[in-house]
């Protein structure tokens, strides 16, 4: 039972555009939303996160929007750069649990 | 400041052998997880720590896995024996312990049991 769903296992963009990489969630009781970066060969490292009590965070060229009647958040990267590509994961927790549930990720390539 | 330190950063045994990793968290981090990856899927809890007591192991298979965290600080997680589907990489993470407070991962332990 996925209860964190990332449906495009790849993604390309070209440099510069916007990157969009979605995630959709089943569990209600979500309520703490997260995007990992993962370079090969390394750990997951944490990108930017939001409460379900806001429906958008910004942090320089990452924003992360949250439809929770759609259950569904995603991360836009803009512009992207080279240095984007990886694999992204979405994460999300319930009632405060640190308890992370993780979507399969999503594999972005930044076309030069 | 030093990120989460886990060893070895690859093993390779043979099915029925035992395996141990071992993860040093980031200094005055009180909690400390344990999750594996398989491949192709994102990481998934085996044990959460909070300090020496561990809060969540509800998805450890404890039949052949066993962690511990002596004093608190690093923690060691066991496989005995190994099987063929235990192929994974195994992250070691810790945090602040705050509610919505980010993880920090280590690099990972690839295993692979042949």
């Amino acid at each position: 039972d996925q209860q964190v769903k990332q449906n495009s296992p790849s993604l390309s963009v070209q440099e510069g555009r916007i990157s969009i990489l979605n995630c959709d969630y089943t569990n209600s009781m979500f309520d703490y939303f997260l995007w990992y970066k993962k370079y090969p060969a390394e750990g997951p490292t944490f990108l930017i996160s939001i409460s379900s009590i806001k429906d958008k965070n910004e942090d320089g060229r990452f924003t992360v929007f949250l439809n929770k009647s759609a259950k569904h958040l995603s991360l836009h990267i803009v512009p992207s750069q080279p240095g984007d590509s990886a694999v992204y994961f979405c994460a999300a927790s319930a009632d405060g649990n640190e308890k992370l549930t993780f979507g399969t990720g999503t594999r972005l390539t930044i076309i030069p | 400041e030093a990120g989460v330190v886990q060893s070895p950063r690859y093993k390779i045994i043979e099915k029925k052998q035992p395996v141990a990793f071992w993860c040093n968290p980031i200094s005055g981090h009180n909690t400390l997880y344990w999750y594996r990856q398989n491949l192709g899927q994102g990481p998934e809890l085996l044990i959460r720590y909070e300090n020496e007591e561990a809060v969540d192991d509800s998805q450890l298979p404890k039949d052949r896995f066993s962690a511990e965290r002596l004093k608190g600080v690093d923690s060691t997680l066991k496989i005995q024996p190994a099987e063929l589907g235990d192929s994974a990489v195994y992250l070691c993470a810790s945090s602040l312990g705050r509610v919505g407070e980010k993880l920090f991962f280590g690099s990972g332990t690839q295993l692979s049991v042949l």
